[in-house]
């Protein structure tokens, strides 16, 4: 039963370029979250999202930043225009089933990191 | 505002002993509560959660303690075990926004020595 998967594992963008990430939710899972770790800090979350469907943007920044999860395919984060600021580690989580009080487990992937130079 | 603060950044164990890993939150809302354990150049692994309605919750070698009043929680490993050694996050849900977010503490790295 394979995991959550993120591709690349690795990226590396100029300052001005756009990075996309992808997200594979495990086998079942409907519900896909993105959150980023900065260098010696904790994850901070982004966006929680179903198929098709945005549940939660709150920790989006309000610019550059996007997301998606088609009926078809994998969840993708799009960074327009990168800065030297958004070099961190992006990490995909998903659950089976919409979050809930009292059950919210969600499983993370590998993580992109993500270097802009 | 850090609304999840683990206030150890590390945490040093003999192998065979008790490993105590200590969470507190300000946020009253706060509903469900996790702890995750993550490697280098990987991603978070679920070891154990509690929902507020219950004061402890048990799985193997891991048990996680509520004390709401006090907001705080811990998580207990016994025995310690080399393996152990990880990077430990509690994360936090509810509190007035969607289940969906966690809001997660700054980790603490626990070394267990053989």
């Amino acid at each position: 039963n394979a995991g959550v998967m993120q591709n690349p594992r690795h990226l590396v963008r100029r300052r001005g370029q756009e990075a996309r990430l992808r997200c594979s939710p495990m086998k079942g899972h409907s519900h896909v979250y993105w959150y980023r770790q900065l260098p010696e800090e904790g994850l901070k979350f982004m966006v929680y999202l179903q198929k098709e469907n945005i549940i939660d943007e709150s920790g989006m920044p309000k610019e550059r930043f996007s997301a998606e999860f088609p009926k078809e395919g994998p969840s993708i984060l799009r960074i327009q225009q990168v800065v030297r600021g958004d070099s961190a580690a992006y990490f995909c989580a998903s659950s089976p089933r919409l979050s809930v009080a009292g059950e919210n487990e969600q499983y993370f992937g590998p993580g992109t990191r993500l270097t802009v130079t | 505002d850090q609304q999840v603060k683990q206030n150890s950044p590390s945490l040093s164990v003999q192998e065979g002993r008790i490993s105590i890993l200590n969470c507190d939150y300000t946020n009253s809302m706060f509903d469900y509560f996790l702890w995750y354990k993550k490697y280098p150049a990987e991603g978070p692994t679920f070891l154990i959660s509690i929902s507020s309605i219950k004061d402890k919750n048990e799985d193997g070698r891991f048990t996680v303690f509520l004390n709401k009043s006090a907001k705080h929680l811990s998580l207990h490993i016994v025995p310690s075990q080399p393996g152990d050694s990880a990077v430990y996050f509690c994360a936090a849900s509810g509190g007035g926004t969607s289940y969906g977010k966690l809001t997660f503490g700054q980790g603490t790295i626990l070394t267990v020595h053989p």
